[in-house]
Parts: structure tokens; C-alpha cells; sequence
């Protein structure tokens, strides 16, 4: 079936810099679009990106592109999420999750969840 | 912004049966198969139809699925208060090559 392991919460302060990660474990890693979710403070979900740890191809939602960066190593079947100047609205949890199906249409299975909290 | 509709809530007393919407496009939900969540507080989405219509495995009967042109719906029957959570529906959008998801929905059991 397959399992997702995100790392631990992180507290920094803005302008900082931040990699989060997510590991598969219990199918081929290689195989199966990742993607990211954002979820701000009682708000709904937002789609992030995906990438294809295959060969790193990688879409980024128009809302995220150029302000993070999506990244995979197969090696230890982990994508990454990482920002290089964060800022307070970052603040918010991050899900990684599996992308399936025919047409993308499903994220099958979900990482615990990364805690991001930015002070200013 | 999100693309797909859905109301902000839905209530109703145990054992009765609440539908949730999801307005698309053609570009999504007509021409993909919509998928639906569960996130129960504080705890990470959960995968709960997929294919339009279809259970994961250990997903209770009482959840089902059904589209029709642009639109999705999600029931829960003999609700339970287990079930009280956020429900979100999502699916690819071809047009904008994204994946796409609903506003959210809460469902409250009175």
C-alpha cells in the first residue's frame, strides 16, 4: 500500500531559509508523481507542485512558482519542498502526497503533515 | 483561488443522510473523474472516493460518490459523529495543468 514520512515542525524567522522533506516507503518510489499541498491556518487545501522522482520532472501551481522549490532524490526515495527567504504568510502546515491515476485525478496516500511556523 | 464549488457547510441529526456538492468546469470535473477527502481535526487529509464513484478499501459503505456533466456529489448516510469533518473534492484541471480543489466543506452532525 505505501507509507509517507514528512520531517518535524519548524519554527524559523522570516527571511531564514528551510528545507522540509517526505519519504516513501512500502512501494516504488520511482514510479508515482509526489506532490505538495499547502494548508494555512483554518483554511482550505492549495496545490503546491508535484514532481516525478523518476526523472525529476516537476510542475509547479502558478501561485508558487519562483517563491519554493520542489526536488527529489531517488537515491533515498525523498522529495523536498524548501524556500530560500521565508516569509510570515508561509506560516502553515505542508502535506506531501501521492499522486494516481489515469489523469492525475487522485492523491491516494498523505504524508502527517510539516508544521511551518515564520515569525517576522 | 480555488475552481471547484462547494458549500461552506452541511448539517443534519445522526442517522440522517447529508450531500455535498462540487461545481467544475469542463476543463476538470467534466472531463476527469473527481476524487473526495476527509479531514477529520487536526489530522491530515484522507483519501475517501476516487474514480467519480469508487471506495479505497476500509472506506465505509456509507460514503458514495456520483458526477454528472460538471458537477460531483458526495452522501453519507446513517451519519455518524465520527463523520463531523472537512470534505474536499478535487481532480486534474487540463486547462490549467494543475490539480485542483474544492472550497471545502464542513459537516456538522447536530
Amino acid at each position: 500500500e505505501g507509507q509517507l514520512g514528512q520531517s518535524g515542525a519548524e519554527v524559523k524567522e522570516a527571511g531564514e531559509s528551510l528545507k522540509i522533506s517526505c519519504q516513501g516507503f512500502g512501494y516504488t518510489f520511482t514510479s508515482h508523481w509526489i506532490g505538495w499541498v499547502r494548508q494555512r491556518p483554518g483554511k482550505g487545501l492549495e496545490w503546491m507542485g508535484i514532481i516525478y522522482p523518476g526523472d525529476s520532472d516537476t510542475r509547479y501551481s502558478p501561485s508558487f512558482q519562483g517563491q519554493v522549490t520542489i526536488s527529489a532524490d531517488k537515491s533515498i526515495s525523498t522529495a523536498s519542498l524548501q524556500w530560500s527567504s521565508l516569509k510570515a504568510s508561509d506560516t502553515a502546515m505542508y502535506y506531501c502526497a501521492r499522486l494516481v491515476g489515469a489523469s492525475l485525478d487522485s492523491f491516494d496516500i498523505w504524508g502527517q503533515g510539516t508544521m511551518v511556523t515564520v515569525s517576522s | 483561488q480555488s475552481v471547484l464549488t462547494q458549500p461552506p457547510s452541511v448539517s443534519a441529526a445522526p442517522g440522517q443522510t447529508v450531500t455535498i456538492s462540487c461545481s467544475g468546469q469542463n476543463s476538470n470535473i467534466g472531463s476527469n473523474y473527481a476524487t473526495w477527502y476527509q479531514q477529520l481535526p487536526g489530522t491530515a487529509p484522507k483519501f475517501l472516493i476516487y474514480d467519480n464513484d469508487k471506495r479505497p478499501s476500509g472506506i465505509s459503505a456509507r460514503f458514495s460518490g456520483s458526477k454528472s456533466g460538471t458537477s460531483a456529489t458526495l452522501s453519507i448516510t446513517g451519519l455518524q459523529t465520527g463523520d463531523e469533518a472537512d470534505y474536499y473534492c478535487g481532480t486534474w484541471d487540463r486547462t490549467l495543468s494543475a490539480y485542483v480543489f474544492g472550497t471545502g466543506t464542513k459537516v456538522t452532525v447536530l
